[in-house]
C-alpha cells in the first residue's frame, strides 16, 4: 500500500529565511509526486508535481522539490520565504494503480515577520 | 469563475438527520472525488467517480454514499449524520487522475 508521511506538523521560520518541508513516500513503483498548499478557508492549490526526468522540479511563487528515489523523499524548498507563504503544505503521490491520490498529514508553515 | 463549486460552503446538521453535499465542476473532467480533511489526518479519500452514473469506494466509504447524475455533478450524502462526521469536506475534479483541482471546502458540523 502506499502512503506518504510529513515528520513536520508545524514549521515556524522568519521572514526571508530558507525553508524545506519534508515528505517521504512508500510506494511499490516510482510514484507521481505532488506538493499541494492550503491558504486560509480554502481549497487546496497544486504547487509543483513530478512525474519524471530531472529530480528538481520548479513551481509556482519560487518553490522547488527535489526527487530522491534512493531516500523515497520529495521535499519542497525555498530560498527566501515571504509572510504571505504561512499556508498548510500537503505532499501527496499516486501510484498509477487507480485515479486516486494518498496525501500526507500536512505541515502547517508559519513565517514570522 | 472557480472551476469547481461546492454547497452549502457550511452546514450545522441534527445527529441522525441527512446531510446532501453539492459539487458542481465547468473543468469538463472526467474524474470527480469527495475528500474529508481532519486536523492531523490530512485528506482522505471517501469516494471517487471516473464517470457519470458511476461511483467507486474510497478509503473511509462507511456512513457515506456518492451520487453521479452526471460529468458536472458529484454529490456526497450522509443518510445518518454522526458526530464523528463533524469535518471539512472538499471536492475535486480531475482530467487524468493525476493533478486535481479543489473546491473550496465545505464545513460540516454535526450536533
Amino acid at each position: 500500500a502506499q502512503s506518504v508521511t510529513q515528520p513536520d506538523a508545524r514549521v515556524t521560520v522568519s521572514e526571508g529565511a530558507s525553508l524545506q518541508l519534508r515528505c517521504k513516500y512508500s510506494s511499490s513503483v516510482t510514484p507521481y509526486l505532488f506538493w499541494y498548499v492550503q491558504y486560509p478557508r480554502q481549497g487546496l492549490q497544486l504547487l509543483l508535481k513530478y512525474y519524471s526526468g530531472d529530480p528538481v522540479v520548479q513551481g509556482v511563487n519560487g518553490f522547488e522539490a527535489e526527487f530522491s528515489k534512493s531516500n523515497s523523499s520529495f521535499h519542497l524548498r525555498k530560498a527566501s520565504v515571504h509572510w504571505s507563504d504561512s499556508a498548510v503544505y500537503f505532499c501527496a503521490l499516486n501510484n498509477n494503480a487507480g485515479a486516486k491520490l494518498t496525501f500526507g498529514g500536512g505541515t502547517r508553515l508559519t513565517v514570522r515577520p | 469563475e472557480a472551476a469547481v463549486t461546492q454547497s452549502p460552503r457550511s452546514k450545522v446538521a441534527v445527529t441522525g438527520g441527512k446531510v446532501t453535499l453539492s459539487c458542481h465542476q465547468t473543468n469538463n473532467h472526467d474524474y470527480m472525488y469527495w475528500y474529508r480533511q481532519d486536523t492531523g489526518h490530512g485528506l482522505r479519500l471517501i469516494h471517487y467517480s471516473y464517470v457519470a452514473d458511476s461511483t467507486e469506494k474510497g478509503d473511509i466509504p462507511d456512513g457515506y454514499k456518492a451520487s453521479r447524475p452526471s460529468q458536472e455533478n458529484f454529490s456526497l450524502i450522509l443518510e445518518l449524520a454522526s458526530l464523528s462526521q463533524t469535518a471539512v469536506y472538499f471536492c475535486a475534479s480531475s482530467d487524468s487522475g493525476n493533478t486535481l483541482y479543489f473546491g473550496e471546502g465545505s464545513r460540516l458540523i454535526v450536533v
